[in-house]
């Protein structure tokens, strides 16, 4: 069965601080992983979005790096803000692309 | 440039009532979806579009029907709620389905007592 799982569930840090996201998936024929914001109330925003052939790949403070071989994902948010705080989805598509699995989210708090 | 609209953005229905969301995009997107996002799980597709006249079940499509009768607009229609039906439900829109970013709308809260 198709599953995206990200990890931790939740996370706070410190203003400033560096953190990493996982995102680990079982989807196959992979086409493309995606990384999305979405605030309390709101809709998900994307972040990144990285091919089989992309190892990594940069927005601003965010930074999405891919394994494919170990069908793996992380996202790394460099100097964070309080405005980070939100919901992070990891979202895997197939090479059919109807088909876009979502992972739960990992839900960040970044405090003063 | 207002992207994917949702109407409405609340909404509380009493089991057995049917009501309608309306989905907007002004992006000339020939994909349209609608998610539900329940607590601790992933948003799930419940139907898409991938253009105009055309619909498509997705992974939860029990208990909704949608109509894309105009590219622009993606319906969602529940036509007896029930309970389990309680959800924000999302709208997104894309160019293609596979390596295009795709657009979400705000969300709509229903509440199905």
């Amino acid at each position: 069965k198709n599953q995206v799982e990200q990890s931790p569930q939740s996370l706070i840090i410190l203003e400033g601080k560096n953190c990493t996201l996982q995102c680990n998936y079982t989807v196959s024929p992979f086409s493309n992983l995606r990384w999305y914001k979405q605030d309390t109330g709101r809709g998900p925003v994307s972040l990144t979005i990285m091919t089989f052939s992309e190892n990594t790949k940069s927005n601003g403070r965010y930074t999405a790096t891919l394994d494919a071989d170990t069908k793996q994902s992380s996202l790394h948010i460099t100097a964070s803000q309080l405005s980070d705080s939100a919901s992070y989805i990891c979202v895997v598509v197939d090479n059919y692309g109807q088909n876009f699995v979502f992972g739960p989210g990992t839900r960040l708090s970044v405090l003063p | 440039n207002a992207g994917v609209t949702q109407t409405p953005k609340f909404r509380v229905l009493k089991t057995g009532q049917s009501m309608t969301l309306l989905c907007a995009q002004d992006m000339n997107h020939e994909y349209m979806y609608w998610y539900r996002q329940d607590p601790g799980m992933g948003l799930r597709l419940i139907h898409y579009s991938v253009g105009e006249g055309t619909t498509a079940k997705g992974e939860v499509p029990d208990g909704y029907n949608v109509s894309r009768l105009k590219k622009q607009n993606f319906l969602l229609g529940l036509e007896s709620a029930a309970p389990s039906q309680t959800s924000v439900y999302f709208c997104a829109s894309s160019w293609t389905a596979m390596d295009t970013e795709a657009f979400f709308g705000q969300g709509t809260r229903l509440t199905v007592v």
